[in-house]
């Protein structure tokens, strides 16, 4: 167990809507990182947020948007749902140091 | 910009044979390397990282790492391979964006791990 959670496991929506994955980072952690991993692109990273501030992004759609809460937890919001968003969207944290703990991750199939 | 190559997207060995996953990179600056392993429908699990002093390193499930500056790599090794260690494996290295704000990882394709018995 990272110490990573993320909800929900799996979801399952269709083309043009949009969904919400929420990820907690390890306790202590102030850096979120958000993957997409995806059978054609491998892993990917989308943006980075450090204490509630966004630090970097990666190829992030414009569909898609992120935020960190004072808590420290963050929510990646997809929009729009294409077919070719359909991937395992992972949630990491970390701190100094530099390594990343993982969470299980959010299958999201878009139908 | 930073990159990773694994080469060999598939590796297979025999139980007990020695287990070698190559990764080379690139990066402009200084590189912090990891190993990630991935079982089937799980997340990434750190193996090891290197980010400075000694360039053996060591990680868990008895796999270690080099880093050769000079060849610009980061195999992955274990002596004797397990039925268990049969996953995906992903080198990656960290954008190093210094102070207290931490870099994203870079991963290479990944290389999947069969073992025979």
């Amino acid at each position: 167990d990272s110490g990573v959670t993320q909800t929900p496991k799996h979801l399952i929506t269709a083309t043009g809507q949009r969904v919400t994955l929420r990820c907690s980072p390890r306790s202590g952690d102030l850096s979120v990182y958000w993957y997409q991993q995806s059978l054609d692109q491998g892993l990917q990273f989308l943006i980075q947020y450090y204490n509630g501030e966004e630090r970097a992004k990666g190829n992030i759609l414009e569909r898609f948007s992120a935020q960190q809460f004072p808590d420290l937890h963050s929510e990646l919001n997809l929009s729009s749902l294409e077919l070719g968003d359909s991937a395992l969207y992972f949630c990491a944290s970390g701190r100094r140091g530099h390594e990343q703990f993982f969470g299980p991750g959010t299958r999201l199939t878009v139908l | 910009a930073q990159s990773v190559t694994q080469l060999g997207s598939h590796v297979s060995v025999s139980e007990g044979a020695l287990v070698l996953l190559r990764c080379n990179y690139s990066s402009s600056v200084p590189p912090y390397l990891f190993w990630y392993v991935q079982y089937p429908n799980q997340g990434l699990q750190l193996l090891l990282k290197y980010t400075t002093g000694a360039t053996l390193v060591k990680g868990i499930n008895g796999f270690e790492a080099e880093f050769k500056k000079s060849e610009t790599s980061f195999h992955l090794t274990k002596p004797s391979a397990h039925m268990s260690d049969a996953a995906e494996y992903f080198c990656a290295v960290s954008d190093d964006a210094g102070g207290t704000s931490y870099g994203k990882l870079t991963f290479g394709q990944g290389t999947i791990l069969t073992v025979h018995p």
